[in-house]
């Protein structure tokens, strides 16, 4: 099937930092979504892109549909320590009710 | 509302047992779906349900069971658990055309002895 490739799996940050994170796949997807998961919780839909090109952003955090529609990436701008948590990607290969493919996230770590 | 609900939180099995993990929502919608998330990796979808009485596959159904009698209620069945399905197991829902926008459940720690 699909697959994702998240990068980086893990990543240390200074508080105030930036931070930037991607995902690509050989495959052409229709979505992409981003999620952040807490620990003990489900995963939280953080940003939606639909359109290739498209650079959508939510507070401190932008994320961009790429070009190609085979990959994506996130920023989070000024990191807190609650930015702390696993961020995973999702794409959607066609529309409607298809189900989603899932990277294998990438785990933040902020250092106050 | 309550959003999607899961029951129960922890649970442990010896292997063979059955068990059924428990997915609500009061939302109405119309799809619902299980994946199992294992360290380091994302989440994999293991069934899906676009409407009551209606289910399909997804990336990793084998050893499980669902139903879905009711809008609201989708349970996923381990019928003889094995030490593989250890997993944090998440139930999630969104309106019949947004999987895009699906809801999770805050997930069911499963663990096979």
């Amino acid at each position: 099937g699909q697959q994702l490739n998240q990068s980086p799996q893990s990543m240390f940050i200074q508080e105030g930092e930036d931070v930037s994170m991607n995902c690509t796949s050989s495959s052409i997807f229709n979505t992409w979504l981003w999620y952040k998961q807490e620990p003990g919780e489900g995963p939280v839909l953080l940003i939606a892109l639909y359109k290739a090109g498209e650079l959508t952003s939510n507070g401190r955090l932008t994320a961009q549909f790429g070009i190609t529609r085979k990959d994506s990436f996130l920023n989070i701008s000024a990191s807190i320590p609650s930015d702390v948590g696993i961020y995973f990607c999702a794409g959607q290969i066609l529309g409607g009710n298809t189900p989603l493919v899932f990277g294998k996230g990438t785990r933040l770590s902020v250092i106050a | 509302n309550a959003g999607v609900t899961q029951t129960p939180k922890f649970q442990v099995l010896k292997t063979g047992q059955s068990m059924t993990l428990q997915c609500a929502q009061d939302m109405n919608h119309e799809y619902m779906s299980w994946y199992r998330q294992d360290p380091g990796m994302g989440l994999r979808l293991i069934h899906y349900s676009v409407g009551a009485g209606i289910t399909d596959q997804g990336e990793v159904p084998n050893g499980y069971n669902v139903s879905r009698s009711t809008t609201e209620d989708f349970p996923l069945r381990l019928l003889s658990a094995a030490p593989s399905q250890t997993s944090v197991y998440f139930c999630a829902s969104c309106w019949g055309a947004d999987t895009d926008t699906q809801y999770f459940g805050p997930g069911t720690r499963l663990t096979v002895l």
